[in-house]
């Protein structure tokens, strides 16, 4: 039973370089979400989907894209990657939202210079 | 805008004692509170979920209850062991979707 599983791990990228960040859950969850978790700071959500094929923006989006082809992958885009984007990201499902319970990948570090 | 504090940040207490988190959050129209573990390097975990129409939820030695008038959560943690060690987060969840998290509190039980 794999629940989400988050790729890469571990990532070092130059400013201004691109990479996805891949996701996937194999429990048929409606609802997948993107976090960031810097030190000190609670999680902050960056994008999420409610279903295949709807996307929208969390509170922190500017400089990440989503989509949401499938119900079991939700990848995230860094477009140009900056210094500010050095973090730990998470992927997260749940069946329907925010008012059931939330299952998280492993998380991936991901470090600018 | 809904804000959620977790105070202490940090807290070392000796195996066996009982403890209690705290979680406290600004705007109590809130759908329900999650507690999560999360260990270094690994994900997070869901430990409780309270929706909010209850009052708390129980889970082995874990005990989580939610004061919404008063925008208060707390977690009790039941002789405590080294294997408690963690950090511990809470999340509100509104009507839109999203978690507000708190910052956590790291736990050391000390053998």
């Amino acid at each position: 039973n794999a629940g989400v599983t988050q790729t890469p791990k571990f990532q070092v990228l130059k400013t201004g370089q691109s990479m996805t960040l891949q996701c996937a859950q194999d429990m048929n969850h409606e609802y997948m979400s993107w976090y960031r978790q810097d030190p000190g700071m609670g999680l902050r959500l960056i994008h999420y989907s409610v279903g295949a094929g709807i996307t929208d923006q969390g509170e922190v989006p500017n400089g990440y894209n989503v989509s949401r082809s499938t119900t079991e992958d939700f990848p995230l885009r860094l477009l140009s990657a900056a210094p500010s984007q050095t973090s730990v990201y998470f992927c997260a499902s749940s069946l329907t939202g925010a008012n059931t319970e939330a299952f998280f990948g492993q998380g991936t570090r991901l470090t600018v210079v | 805008k809904q804000e959620v504090t977790q105070i202490p940040a940090a807290l070392s207490v000796p195996e066996g004692e009982n403890l209690v988190l705290n979680c406290s959050f600004t705007d109590s129209a809130i759908y329900n509170l999650q507690w999560f573990r999360q260990d270094p390097g690994k994900g997070l975990t869901s430990l409780l979920l309270i929706q909010s129409s209850q009052r708390e939820q129980t889970s082995g030695r874990l005990n989580a209850s939610l004061d919404k008038s008063s925008g208060r959560s707390t977690l009790y943690i039941a002789a405590s062991q080294p294997g408690d060690s963690a950090t511990y987060l809470c999340a509100v969840g509104g009507g839109n979707y999203q978690l507000i998290w708190g910052a956590g509190t790291k736990l050391i039980i000390k053998p």
